[in-house]
């Protein structure tokens, strides 16, 4: 696609519930990424895709948090058992592999608010 | 551990006046750094991507530097308009390719 797409763009979700929230990025982009923003707070780094090795999943705040990437395109962040703490703005951003080129895309978000 | 530091965290300008972000950050082990504008309750858009050979990229009313030896980047804004308000972030990408960002200038242009 043109972009970095994610869905939902805004998600309510009572606490104790589980959600699931989507990133499909540019194509040809063998790079993800997933960062939270939480309120008055700076980006923070969940976890990393690259290709076919190993996730980098050490942003990851808790084991309630995990995320998959299928055929090396669209990936979705899963948190288990959500917590109020847990509300924040998911952004999903994608790259070229080189690291010379690495200009980051990202998506609009999910705003997730955990009542 | 990058720290990504932005200054001022916020400030209001007059229309038409030139702005000037500050970014420093403590690890100059860089491959690039990018500027990035987000609007109230949106995602990034990015503005500038400077390599971490290049001293300067412009775009239009936008001028970044990079001065990786002492670990510091400048955004310039010239002639700032009512539309420029959002804040600004600051990212750099390192060797874990992961991007580090400052927590961002909040700018208001005032008409």
């Amino acid at each position: 696609g043109a972009g970095v797409s994610q869905s939902p763009s805004n998600k309510v979700t009572e606490k104790g519930k589980d959600v699931e929230l989507r990133c499909d990025p540019i194509s040809g982009h063998t790079a993800l990424y997933w960062y939270r923003q939480s309120l008055g707070q700076g980006l923070e780094f969940l976890i990393y895709f690259q290709g076919n090795s190993a996730p980098d999943k050490s942003g990851l705040p808790s084991d309630r948090f995990s995320a998959e990437r299928t055929g090396g395109s669209v990936s979705t962040l899963t948190i288990q058992r959500t917590q109020q703490e847990d509300s924040a703005v998911y952004l999903c951003a994608s790259s070229l592999a080189s690291r010379a080129d690495g200009g980051y895309t990202f998506g609009s978000g999910t705003r997730l608010t955990v009542v | 551990k990058q720290e990504v530091t932005q200054i001022p965290a916020a400030l209001s300008v007059p229309e038409g006046e030139n702005l000037v972000l500050n970014c420093s950050f403590t690890d100059s082990a860089i491959y690039n750094l990018q500027w990035f504008r987000q609007d109230p309750g949106k995602g990034l858009t990015s503005l500038l991507l400077i390599q971490s050979s290049q001293r300067e990229q412009t775009s239009g009313r936008l001028n970044a530097s990079l001065d990786k030896s002492s670990g510091r980047s400048t955004l310039y804004i010239a002639a700032s308009q009512p539309g420029d308000s959002a804040t600004y972030l600051c990212a750099v990408r390192g060797g874990n390719n992961r991007l580090a960002f400052g927590k961002g200038n909040q700018v208001v242009v005032i008409p």
